[in-house]
């Protein structure tokens, strides 16, 4: 079975500080995701990555930024939180070849920013 | 932008009835359809997914149906039980870099199946 893990379930962080939310997968995936969920507004990405040290603006990037120094671990980098980046935040991963269009999620990030 | 708009929000069930879902899309690059369900707790899985030249999948008691016309597509669950209580989400996707498909989500729809 794919296996995507995510480095912590909960997370409690101050304004202005550097947060890292780190995602692993063990399944040898070329891409791999973090989207936001938040109630009402669904899974928003916001960055993609298809191979190492490359990466790929989703529909919300701005205040994030993202690390892929190797194929298996994913970063998600939230330069100076803020409050309005409280949120859920999911990794995926899915693998590149024809007809496999699956994303496969980890149980998720609950970041609360005070 | 809301690319995907899933409606209802929220819809509560008897057991043995049906349940369904709608969405709709605008962006005509979208070339397949899945949908996925999440438990309290848990990330989303993929439940079931349609590419457009077929109007209907059936899996189990879930089946999508799919309007390319109407750019529309919905999720049946026949005979609703209990442990079918979950956030279902309707996506679309495209090809993108490096040939990603980038998944475009809906809002979610939170399903309570009553004993």
């Amino acid at each position: 079975d794919v296996k995507v893990t995510q480095s912590s379930r909960y997370l409690v962080k101050r304004t202005g500080e550097k947060v890292f939310l780190e995602c692993v997968q063990d399944m040898d995936h070329e891409n791999m995701f973090w989207y936001r969920q938040d109630p009402g507004l669904g899974l928003r990405l916001i960055y993609f990555s298809y191979d190492v040290k490359m990466k790929e603006k989703g529909d919300i990037p701005e205040g994030y930024s993202v690390s892929r120094e190797k194929k298996e671990r994913f970063s998600l980098i939230l330069e100076s939180a803020s409050t309005n980046q409280t949120s859920m935040y999911l990794c995926a991963s899915s693998l590149v070849s024809s007809g496999k269009y699956e994303q496969y999620f980890g149980p998720g990030t609950r970041l609360t920013v005070t | 932008q809301q690319q995907v708009k899933q409606s209802p929000q929220s819809l509560i069930v008897q057991k043995g009835g049906i349940s369904i879902i709608n969405c709709a899309y605008e962006n005509t690059a979208f070339d397949y359809f899945p949908w996925y369900q999440q438990f309290p707790g848990k990330g989303p899985a993929l439940l079931i997914a349609i590419r457009p030249d077929v109007s209907e999948k059936k899996e189990g008691r879930f089946t999508i149906s799919f309007n390319k016309s109407a750019k529309q597509f919905s999720l049946h669950i026949m005979d609703s039980q209990p442990g079918d209580s979950a956030t279902y989400f309707c996506a679309a996707s495209q090809i993108s870099s490096g040939s990603a498909r980038q998944l475009t989500f809906g809002s979610g729809t939170q399903l309570t199946v009553l004993p």
